[in-house]
C-alpha cells in the first residue's frame, strides 16, 4: 500500500473560521511534509515532520499550525486565514528515499 | 544554491510521438532525484525514482535517465498517448541542504498529446 490519504478534498472558509485538514499513511514512513502549491508553480514546503517531532518550519505564518498526532497521522490546523492562502494543500510521506504524495486539498478562502 | 531548471515549460505534440523530457540541476552531489505527473488539480504521482548511484530507470513507456557530472535528467515517453497529457515535475534531493529528505522542484513541463 502506496497511498496517502487527505481529508477534505475541498474545503471553503472564511477569514474568521478555524478548521483543520487532515493527512494519513500507513506504510510506517517517519518523515511527513506540507506542502502549499498554487496554480501553475511547483509544491512549496511548509513543514516537515521526522519522528512526530517538527524539524522543518519554512517560516510559514502563524495562522498555519501543524500538529502529529502519531505516526500515521498529521494535521495541519487553520485560523485566520487570508484569500491569498486559497491553494492546493499537499501532503507526503518517506521512508528517507521515495516521497508519496496524497491527492490534496483545495482551499478557498473568502 | 540548489536549483533545479526544467525545460521546455511546455510542450504539444501529436499521439504517437516519442518524446524527451529535460531536467537540469545546479549541484552534481544529489541524493536521488524524482520525476512526477500532475493533472490538473491533483496531487503528485510519482513516476520515478533514480538513486544516485543509477544511471536509469525504466517503467513501461517511461525511461529516465541520469547524469550526475552534467546536471541533467531526461524523462523519455515512448509512443505518447492523450492519457499522457499532464505536468511532469522533476525533484531532486541533494546531498547537501537536503535534511530529512526535502525536494527542490523545478517548474514543470506541461504536455499535451493530441489525438
Amino acid at each position: 500500500d502506496t497511498e496517502v490519504t487527505q481529508t477534505p478534498k475541498h474545503l471553503v472558509m472564511g477569514m474568521t473560521n478555524k478548521k483543520s485538514l487532515k493527512c494519513e499513511q500507513h506504510m510506517g514512513h517517519r518523515a511527513m511534509y506540507w506542502y502549499k502549491q498554487k496554480a501553475k508553480k511547483p509544491p512549496e514546503l511548509m513543514f516537515v515532520y521526522s519522528y512526530e517531532k517538527l524539524s522543518i518550519n519554512e517560516s510559514v505564518p502563524s495562522r498555519f499550525s501543524p500538529e502529529c498526532p502519531n505516526s500515521s497521522l498529521l494535521n495541519l490546523h487553520l485560523h485566520a486565514l487570508q484569500p491569498e492562502d486559497s491553494a492546493l494543500y499537499l501532503c507526503a510521506s518517506s521512508q528517507y528515499n521515495e516521497q508519496f504524495f496524497g491527492p490534496g486539498t483545495r482551499l478557498t478562502v473568502l | 544554491k540548489q536549483e533545479v531548471t526544467q525545460i521546455p515549460a511546455a510542450l504539444s505534440v501529436p499521439e504517437g510521438e516519442n518524446l524527451v523530457l529535460n531536467c537540469s540541476f545546479t549541484d552534481s552531489a544529489i541524493y536521488n532525484l524524482q520525476w512526477f505527473r500532475q493533472d490538473p488539480g491533483k496531487g503528485l504521482t510519482s513516476l520515478l525514482l533514480i538513486q544516485s548511484s543509477q544511471r536509469e530507470q525504466t517503467s513501461g513507456r517511461l525511461n529516465a535517465s541520469l547524469d550526475k557530472s552534467s546536471g541533467r535528467s531526461t524523462l523519455y515517453i515512448a509512443a505518447s498517448q492523450p492519457g499522457d497529457s499532464a505536468t511532469y515535475l522533476c525533484a531532486v534531493r541533494f546531498t547537501r541542504g537536503s535534511t530529512l529528505g526535502r525536494l527542490y522542484f523545478g517548474r514543470g513541463t506541461q504536455l499535451t498529446v493530441w489525438p
